[in-house]
Order: C-alpha cells, then structure tokens, then sequence
C-alpha cells in the first residue's frame, strides 16, 4: 500500500509570491491534516479536511488556506509569502472517519522564501 | 506555557545502552500520545500509540504514560546506530485529530 505523497519535495519562492503543496493520502483514507515544521517552533497544526470540509483549524494567519476534493486528495495554499514560512510542510493522513485514530505522515515540501 | 515540553538537548549514547526520553503536558484533555521518529529530510514516523494511562511495549521500545503527573515517556532498548533520529512526542484530545507536539530530541547511538 503506498504511502502519503506530496509534491513538490522541494520549492523555492520569494517573498510577496503564493504557493501551492498537494498532498496525496493513503488509499482509502479521507481524513488530512497539514503541518508546519520549523526548527524553532518544531511542528504546529495548521488544519484538518474530511470529506472535502475543514473540520479543524490552528492558529495561522489568513494566508494559509486549504481545500480537500472528492478523491481526498488535499492542497495548501500560502499567499503573499514571508520569509518566515521557510518551513517543511507535512501532510498526514488518518484511515477512519472517527477522530484519534493514527495518523501517517508523507516527507513533507520544503519550501523556503528568499 | 507551552502545551508540550520536550526538552530538545541532543542526547548521545553507546550502541547497546537504553535511550530514555520523556514530556510534559499541561493540557488535562489530553488522552492519545503517541511518539514518532523522524530521520533527516523525512516525515515522522509512527513509532507508538497508546491511550490514557499505562504502559505499552513494542519489541525494544516502551512508552509509558502517567496522566496525574502529566508526564510521558519512550525508552529503547539495546539502542542500535540505526535508532539514530530525533524522537517526538504528540498527544491529541479525545475527539480531536489535531496532534501537539514537543519540539523533539535528537537521539545518535555511538557504534
């Protein structure tokens, strides 16, 4: 069974530009949920999609947006870019429609903002 | 205060010594902890999962929790130069699928 997938692996913006990160989860799983990890703040919960529907959201600006399809596949988008959202992004993936169950991580996009 | 405290000094050990590691929390809605393992430019790895209170192990590594001290832990055993990654603890509340994390511990077993 392959594992979470996101693409890119590696991207390089400047400041002022917006991105885009896809995540692809787990055959069969429909819950994602999207991660910022950084060597200063370690990992931080942006937010949870299920069923195309945000179900959860952590304390990030505005210009972190996400949306999920109908195939559970997820996207993230970063608008008007800072060099502080240098960062890897991660995705996780959960295999049931209940919360709390184990989520599984892809390798994350690394995405730095010059 | 933050949710999570991992002290994040890097920890050295010989090949063969037992790894201990642990957290606090200061969030009592806490049930789920888990911890992971993360290698250089990959994604975390679920290492262990378990719910409330207890101990659970798994081939060389133990997690134990104690949820009226706010406190868990992960101990490896016969540490291998493979075990070598940072470690990270997570927990969740019940309901909840949004994961707190501590900032991790860079663990390198010495052949």
């Amino acid at each position: 069974k392959a594992g979470v997938t996101q693409t890119p692996r590696y991207l390089i913006k400047t400041r002022g530009q917006q991105v885009t990160l896809s995540c692809s989860p787990i055959s069969g799983h429909r819950s994602v949920s999207w991660y910022q990890q950084t060597p200063g703040q370690g990992l931080q919960f942006l937010f949870e999609y299920f069923s195309e529907t945000q179900r959860n959201k952590g304390n990030f600006p505005g210009r972190f947006s996400g949306r999920q399809f109908s195939n559970s596949r997820s996207e993230m988008n970063v608008s008007t870019l800072e060099l502080g959202d240098s960062a890897l992004y991660l995705c996780a993936s959960t295999g049931s429609n209940l919360v709390n169950n184990e989520q599984f991580f892809g390798p994350g996009t690394r995405l730095t903002v010059l | 205060q933050k949710e999570v405290e991992q002290d994040p000094g890097p920890l050295s050990v010989p090949e063969g010594a037992i790894v201990s590691l642990n957290c606090t929390y200061s969030n009592s809605a806490f049930q789920y902890f888990m911890w992971y393992r993360q290698y250089s430019r990959k994604g975390p790895e679920l290492l262990m999962y378990t719910y409330s209170s207890g101990n659970k192990e798994d081939g060389r590594f133990t997690a134990q929790v104690d949820k009226s001290s706010k406190y868990i832990s992960l101990f490896i055993r016969d540490s291998q130069p493979s075990d070598s990654a940072t470690y990270l603890c997570a927990m969740s509340a019940n309901g909840n699928n949004r994961l707190a994390f501590g900032k991790g511990n860079q663990v390198v077993v010495i052949p």
